[in-house]
């Protein structure tokens, strides 16, 4: 168990509409990660926080993404009109000297 | 974007042989780290290396930071069922505690499947 919780596990939802992951890393830790896996792949970084701030955002972050950490704890990830393009393992962790990763949730869109 | 060069990409091996994998960049990375997930789940931290030519062990698994800086392998001792999986390398350009500590790079994995 890495402490780092993720829900849902998984998401199968139509094409068109909209999805919301949470992310509650390590309590202790104010680093935490956004990552989209797919298959065949190694993770792919998407967008970090530092506390409730939003540090960087990958070119992977379309406009149909965003991401909050309003409280400095819990993240939530919420990609807007879903295409296909967009199944895949998005994946959250915390750090520090490694990241430790949740255990994912699998988004499948239709 | 930018990918780490893993290598083999599958590996089939009887219970108890050895095995050994890695991961080679043309750029510095400054931290390696080596990941195994299972299906359906996150990857797991097996081993964290902080410094060029640096030999670290978790058990039966040992891992060597390149002293170019390029590379790194993991080496997986008197294996066991249990070990299959994928493995993955994982390189950070940046400092560990900068600020951009998390945004690893990762290799394409590979696939361990281990026979009894």
């Amino acid at each position: 168990d890495t402490g780092v919780s993720q829900d849902p596990r998984h998401k199968i939802t139509k094409r068109g509409q909209n999805v919301t992951f949470r992310c509650d890393p390590i309590s202790e830790h104010n680093r935490l990660y956004w990552y989209r896996q797919t298959l065949g792949q190694g993770p792919e970084f998407l967008t970090y926080f530092q506390n409730e701030a939003q540090l960087e955002k990958s070119r992977l972050l379309s406009d149909r993404f965003s991401a909050e950490r309003p409280k400095g704890s819990f993240s939530t990830l919420e990609i807007q009109r879903t295409e296909q393009g967009d199944s895949a393992m998005y994946l959250c962790a915390s750090d520090p000297r490694g990241l430790f990763f949740g255990e994912g949730s699998r988004l499948t869109v239709l | 974007g930018q990918q780490l060069n893993q290598s083999p990409q599958s590996m089939f091996i009887q219970e108890g042989e050895d095995v050994s994998m890695n991961c080679t960049s043309s750029s510095i990375f400054n931290t390696w780290l080596w990941y195994k997930q299972d299906p359906g789940e996150g990857p797991v931290l097996l081993i964290a290396l902080y410094k060029a030519g640096e030999l670290t062990s978790n058990g039966r698994l040992t891992a060597q930071f390149g002293i170019t800086r390029k590379d790194s392998f993991l080496n997986i001792s008197a294996s066991i069922p249990s070990d299959v999986g994928i493995y993955f390398c994982a390189g950070l350009q940046g400092n560990a505690g900068g600020t951009s500590y998390g945004k690893l790079t990762f290799g394409q994995g590979t696939i361990l499947t281990v026979h009894p």
